[in-house]
């Protein structure tokens, strides 16, 4: 059973471009968890979606941020117009039923680095 | 969620064991305790978890005190392969992972 699988591993992108990096989930896995981790610094949680529906995107920031989990096909964070401050690695994370409260865990990507110049 | 408070960083020698702390006074009764550890330029790896007894596995150990105000990992034998930054983590309501800042281990040869 492959892990959570995530690409790119490495995203360079210029101020002003768009960046979108996907996460596949663990089979058997519908729900979907966004953190991001900037240098020297802690996670922090951004989404959890679940497939088709954002559930929590309290840790999103207001704009140029978005997450999709379609039906078909892997998770998907878009970053509108990068800046130098989204500069960050950023992990998905999969689990089988909803976690928190519970005995479930997440089941974490490789991660994407994102570097904007 | 319940706040955890664990030391910035620890030191072991290879192959003795490793005791990392972690102080959660304010967990609830349902809250299961979670850890988790980020090895570098790698993503969070789960460890271990439990919510009253005593637990092992492969990995490690988790130590529950009876009060449930604290816990404690324990590495049998530290390698080199076990420094990385070790996450204590209530569950919470939340369904996310509310990671604090760790401890950092770091395994001397």
């Amino acid at each position: 059973n492959a892990g959570v699988m995530q690409n790119p591993r490495h995203l360079v992108r210029r101020r002003g471009q768009e960046a979108r990096l996907r996460c596949s989930p663990m089979k058997g896995h519908s729900h979907v968890y966004w953190y991001r981790q900037l240098p020297e610094e802690g996670l922090k949680f951004m989404v959890y979606l679940q497939k088709e529906n954002i559930i929590d995107e309290s840790g999103m920031p207001k704009e140029r941020f978005s997450a999709e989990f379609p039906k078909e096909g892997p998770s998907i964070l878009r970053i509108q117009q990068v800046v130098r401050g989204d500069s960050a690695a950023y992990f998905c994370a999969s689990s089988p039923r909803p976690t928190g409260g519970s005995r479930d865990t997440q089941y974490f990507g490789p991660g994407t680095r994102l570097t904007v110049l | 969620d319940a706040k955890t408070t664990q030391p910035n960083s620890m030191e072991s020698n290879e192959e003795e064991p490793v005791h990392l702390p972690c102080n959660h006074s304010t967990i609830s009764g349902t809250d299961y305790i979670h850890w988790y550890r980020q090895l570098p330029s790698q993503g969070p790896e789960y460890v271990i978890h439990g919510l009253t007894s005593n637990v092992n596995n492969r990995m490690a150990s988790l130590a529950i005190a009876e009060d449930r105000k604290s816990s404690t990992l324990i590495l049998h034998r530290a390698t080199l392969r076990d420094a990385a930054v070790y996450y204590c983590i209530p569950s919470g309501s939340a369904r996310q992972l509310t990671f604090g800042s760790g401890t950092q281990l770091t395994v001397l040869p």
